[in-house]
């Protein structure tokens, strides 16, 4: 089937650590984004990619870091530097970047991440 | 700034009666505006796709309505059914301002269907 795949769905960290969730698309996108979903929030944009090799920073980037060295793959890490990274994350990929109406964002089912 | 406020933060009603969220914007200039379903730890799913010169589009039991004079939008579902318990997005997409993907999105209205 084709769509997005997130994993893990759940993932624990412990304080100072880092971890990386990974996003894989069979899609044939060129875009692919990261978002951060808190209770009662609307989506925040954390990274996204409009071609392999190259990202830019969203609204919260801070705290994270990607890598798109395939165009099927775009992981993102939580490093220790980000404080509060007890969410729900969801990764997406569109056709390509931009905001016109044909440019459908696809989103993976997400993943649990809490900070123990 | 660009915002998108969604009314109401929620809403519970029985199966098979109809209902009516809503999506007021400041987002300026507009491209589209979109509606996503998004079920309970899950990703969100589009529903619709609208753009500026649309007045209405329709996705089965799903009828999504725009004014973009007054920068409004709603989307209306007809007979409800238990699975369209879910959070209901609306996200309004403009060529410059809003997030940096262009995209500003709403908090959400979550929707309860009762047997």
């Amino acid at each position: 089937d084709g769509g997005i795949t997130q994993s893990p769905k759940y993932l624990f960290r412990k304080e100072g650590q880092n971890v990386t969730l990974s996003c894989e698309q069979n899609l044939n996108h060129d875009a692919m984004y990261w978002y951060r979903q808190d209770p009662g929030q609307g989506l925040r944009l954390i990274y996204y990619s409009q071609i392999v090799n190259d990202f830019q920073k969203g609204d919260i980037a801070e705290g994270y870091s990607v890598s798109r060295e395939k165009k099927e793959s775009f992981p993102l890490t939580v490093t220790s530097a980000q404080k509060n990274p007890t969410a729900f994350y969801l990764c997406a990929s569109s056709t390509s970047g931009g905001t016109g109406a044909g440019n459908t964002i696809y989103f993976g089912e997400g993943s649990w991440l809490t900070v123990v | 700034k660009n915002q998108v406020e969604q009314s109401p933060q929620s809403l519970i009603i029985l199966e098979g009666k109809n209902c009516t969220l809503q999506c007021n914007y400041t987002v300026s200039p507009f491209s589209n505006l979109r509606w996503y379903k998004q079920d309970t730890g899950r990703g969100p799913v589009s529903l619709t796709i609208m753009t500026f010169s649309e007045n209405t589009k329709s996705n089965g039991r799903y009828t999504a309505t725009l004014d973009a004079d007054t920068k409004q939008s709603s989307l209306h579902i007809t007979a409800s059914q238990l699975s369209d318990s879910a959070s209901y997005i609306c996200v309004v997409s403009a060529p410059t301002g809003g997030g940096a993907d262009g995209l500003t999105f709403g908090k959400g209205t979550h929707l309860i269907i009762q047997p």
